[in-house]
């Protein structure tokens, strides 16, 4: 079976704390993602990174950054957490790099509250 | 660029009924049209993908959605609603050469009552 772990399923964390969110896949995937989810919106994706220590700006990176230092692990930073960046935070992993094949496998989530 | 609209947020169902999950794309070369379900406190799963083969396109647990390209539609659809059928849908776009880059409606919620 595909697998996507993140590793924290929920986290509290203070206002101008530093966050870090790690996903791991086990499929050798080149792809992965991270999206924020919240109620209303979709899912909105952050940053995206199609080899290792490749990264790209999805549709709202402001106020996070990633790493991507092995193929299989893909982590999210909060540099300095923000009321505002209370969400579900849902990783993903693609095996293409060219063209689209559309699934994403998907973690089960974080859950971030900051207080 | 490329959109999503998911024409309803909740759609309540009894059990035994047909659903109908209205999504509407736009988008400016042939997209790939996926629809992923996602059931409370889980992540999103697979549920079916039109890639521009067939235009009835089946998926998993008795789901199909038919691609109308004259509507820009993507309509999930599934004959007899099942109570284990309650979670989120969400219907995404994507285009070609966007190397993944998903495009996600804002969701419905669907709630199967007895």
């Amino acid at each position: 079976d595909v697998k996507v772990t993140q590793s924290s399923r929920y986290l509290v964390k203070r206002t101008g704390e530093k966050v870090f969110l790690e996903c791991v896949q086990d499929m050798d995937h080149e792809n992965m993602f991270w999206y924020r989810q919240d109620p209303g919106l979709g899912l909105r994706l952050i940053y995206f990174s199609y080899d290792v220590k490749m990264k790209e700006k999805g549709d709202i990176p402001e106020g996070y950054s990633v790493s991507r230092e092995k193929k299989e692990r893909f982590s999210l930073i909060l540099e300095s957490a923000s009321t505002n960046q209370t969400s579900m935070y849902l990783c993903a992993s693609n095996p293409s790099r060219t063209g689209v094949t559309g699934e994403l496998f998907f973690g089960e989530g974080s859950r971030l509250t900051v207080l | 660029a490329q959109s999503v609209t998911q024409l309803d947020s909740h759609v309540s169902v009894s059990e035994g009924t047909p659903v109908l999950l209205r999504c509407n794309y736009s988008s400016s070369y042939s997209p790939s049209l996926f629809w992923y379900v996602q059931h409370p406190n889980k992540g999103l799963q697979l549920l079916l993908k039109y890639t521009s083969a067939a235009t009835l396109v089946k998926g998993i647990n008795g789901f199909e959605a038919e691609f109308k390209k004259s509507e820009t539609s993507f309509h999930l659809t599934k004959p007899s609603a099942h109570m284990s059928d309650a979670a989120e849908y969400f219907c995404v776009v994507s285009e070609i050469d966007s190397w993944g880059k998903l495009q996600f409606g804002a969701g419905t919620q669907v709630v199967v009552t007895p």
